[in-house]
């Protein structure tokens, strides 16, 4: 069956402009995640939805991070007023449950964003 | 910080079994262990997932020590293909997130 689908898988901006990333998750899946990967290190959490309520931002860097998901299916990250620092891939995930199940996530293969 | 410590690399021969550890020393005793894999410019690839018991699926089989504090995963058979970044985590309990440390780095040799 279909996979966790991101696009783009690659995104070239200048600093300062504003970009939007999107994730398709796998079908049904209840619970969504959005992760930050600099190079050589591993993913970092950034946000996680159950349906369409954001029960966790905590991972978002700063003000300028913002996500959605408003019926529960697509979710769309984006990023306000791009900064160098920002340039990293960015990854989701869905899993099939919500809350605190030990039901695996399974991710995308990401946007690669280069901010010049 | 990461719950999990892994080797930073390791070197298989082709077709030998590869073994990589994880110590998990604070784990709870509902927490799981999760074993995925990154191969260059692709996703995270979940592999398997256990509590206590072994488990094994068509790709690995994890072996999880009694009081829990460690566990291995063991390809069979590796191949080339398996060369990636392989991640250990165990996510604390009353949280969402995965928190990957740095992983180990399998190579396979021809």
């Amino acid at each position: 069956g279909a996979g966790v689908s991101q696009s783009p898988r690659y995104k070239v901006a200048k600093r300062g402009q504003d970009v939007a990333l999107r994730c398709d998750p796998i079908s049904g899946h209840v619970s969504l995640f959005w992760y930050q990967q600099a190079l050589g290190q591993g993913p970092e959490f950034l946000t996680y939805f159950q349906n369409e309520a954001q029960l966790d931002k905590s991972g978002l860097p700063s003000d300028r991070f913002f996500a959605e998901r408003p019926e529960g299916s697509v979710s769309t990250l984006k990023i306000q007023r791009t900064q160098q620092e920002d340039s990293a891939v960015y990854l989701c995930a869905s899993s099939l449950e919500g809350s605190y199940s030990n039901q695996p996530q399974h991710f995308g293969d990401g946007t690669r964003l280069s901010i010049l | 910080d990461a719950k999990t410590t892994q080797p930073p690399s390791m070197d298989c021969a082709e077709g030998r079994a590869a073994n990589l550890p994880c110590n998990h020393s604070t784990i709870s005793g509902n927490e799981y262990v999760y074993w995925y894999r990154q191969i260059h410019s692709q996703g995270p690839q979940y592999i398997i997932h256990g509590l206590k018991n072994n488990e094994t699926n068509e790709m690995a089989s994890l072996i999880i020590t009694e009081d829990r504090k460690s566990s291995t995963l063991i390809l069979p058979h590796a191949t080339l293909r398996d060369t990636a970044v392989y991640y250990c985590i165990v996510r604390p309990s009353g949280t969402y997130k995965y928190i990957f440390g740095t992983g180990t780095r399998l190579k396979v040799l021809a």
